[in-house]
């Protein structure tokens, strides 16, 4: 089925560094919602976007809809250890209740 | 945030038994409920909608005799998997939607991990 593209793909990074994913797609969304994802548990939900344009911040955590309404990106300031996980997008189009996903993210921060 | 919760959180069953998993919305009502699987090392896929009151709709490729889905009240869905096979093992996890107030957005489960021997 459809499917956003999710990058980077993997992150290796050194804590306290700056984090910037994004998920692009072809089509339009209404909704963009950004996940974590810990092993052995389901996505926690961070952000949650409804507005093309919208930046909203949780946190160290900001995301953005972008307004082309085709993508958007997530950014992480001064990572730290418990970062550590898969980050995944998720898009809603108009007139849709299903969720599309991006491959995720695995974000790896050395101590 | 809303809260959302899987039972059981694991379970191991022989090739051939049947295996109930159940959703739970603990802070919402839900009229529509998720099941997705999960792959090693993969993003999740979709394999039904579960609308309370109502037959769920199933993804292409997804058999419904063999993922069983009901959706009985506001706060529950269950997934069984029927005559499960070692092919069947995998992380299952629902999500609820939550339609309050002006958001629109899906809570997730904890995940069941489901291996079959």
């Amino acid at each position: 089925g459809q499917q956003l593209n999710q990058s980077p793909q993997s992150m290796f990074i050194q804590e306290g560094e700056d984090v910037s994913m994004n998920c692009t797609s072809s089509s339009i969304f209404n909704t963009w919602l950004w996940y974590k994802q810990d092993p052995g548990e389901g996505p926690v939900l961070l952000i949650a976007l409804y507005k093309a344009g919208e930046l909203t911040s949780n946190g160290r955590l900001t995301a953005q809809f972008g307004i082309t309404r085709k993508d958007s990106f997530l950014n992480i300031s001064a990572s730290i250890p418990s970062d550590v996980g898969i980050y995944f997008c998720a898009g809603r189009q108009g007139g849709s209740e299903k969720l599309v996903f991006g491959k995720g993210t695995k974000l790896t921060v050395n101590p | 945030g809303a809260v959302v919760s899987q039972h059981p959180s694991w379970v191991i069953c022989k090739s051939g038994t049947s295996v109930k998993i159940e959703c739970r919305s603990l802070d919402f009502q839900a009229t529509t409920m998720f099941w997705y699987r999960q792959f090693p090392k993969q993003s999740l896929m979709l394999m039904a909608t579960s609308n309370e009151g109502s037959k769920a709709t199933y993804e292409q490729g997804v058999e419904k005799d063999k993922f069983l889905i009901n959706h009985a009240s506001l706060t529950l869905s269950t997934l069984t998997v029927t005559s499960a096979h070692p092919e069947d093992s995998s992380f299952y996890i629902c999500s609820a939607r939550d339609r309050r107030r002006s958001t629109d957005t899906q809570y997730f489960g904890p995940g069941t991990r489901l291996t079959v021997l």
